[in-house]
């Protein structure tokens, strides 16, 4: 069965350095979505990207972060400089049209 | 906007119980509507959802859950739970006129299931 895989599980970085999540969405899906779950707190949408540019992203996703897909199957999210704060599970998802987003395992970052 | 509100954040139930996990939301738009699990240590996997169609949605494993409109809530429940159904259940909204599926999260309810 298909599913969305991202890399690395966990990542550790020091406060000011830029990190970048990756992921690899289900290959016939259209649409790419970046979740984040602080921890005790909501899953919060950051971003939706389809057709090569972002369609939709939340007050959360600022200047510090961006996404791209380099090569038609990769996924990323790139934060600039890490701040403490940034510190939580980072979920891809991906669908194809309306009806059920598959979400990947997760990264968990921690910034210290 | 959407919020997603789920009353419990616990909810302990001894196996072979009942259990229902309550969700409720607030839309100024029509949405479809979902329930996520995530297993321990692990990520989010859609459990059922309801896009239209009949009220009532069922899962492989034994839940349902009821699509209300006018009370806009989306309970879901299962007649007799097991230990792995120990698990974190999520209910999730997102609006129908929208291309793609942004989905906006209740907070979660854990389920603790004792034997």
């Amino acid at each position: 069965e298909p599913e969305v895989t991202q890399t690395p599980s966990h990542q550790v970085t020091q406060m000011g350095q830029e990190v970048i999540l990756r992921c690899v969405p289900i290959s016939n899906h259209l649409y790419f979505y970046w979740y984040r779950q602080i921890l005790g707190q909501k899953v919060e949408f950051l971003v939706s990207f389809y057709n090569n540019e972002i369609s939709e992203k939340s007050e959360i996703f600022d200047d510090q972060f961006s996404v791209e897909r380099p090569d038609g199957s990769n996924f990323t999210l790139k934060i600039r400089s890490t701040k403490l704060e940034d510190s939580a599970m980072y979920f891809c998802a991906s669908s194809r049209d309306i009806g059920e987003a598959f979400f990947g395992q997760g990264t968990r970052l921690t910034v210290v | 906007a959407q919020s997603v509100t789920q009353l419990d954040s616990q909810v302990p139930v001894f196996e072979e119980a009942p259990v229902e996990l309550r969700c409720n939301y607030s839309s100024s738009v029509s949405v479809y509507l979902f329930w996520y699990v995530q297993y321990p240590n692990q990520g989010l996997q859609l459990l059922l959802k309801y896009l239209s169609g009949s009220t009532l949605v069922e899962s492989i494993n034994g839940f349902e859950a009821e699509f209300n409109k006018s009370q806009t809530s989306f309970h879901l429940r299962k007649p007799s739970v097991h230990i792995s159904d120990t698990a974190e259940y999520f209910c999730a909204v997102s609006p129908t006129e929208a291309a793609g599926n942004k989905l906006t999260f209740g907070g979660g309810t854990r389920v603790l299931v004792k034997p």
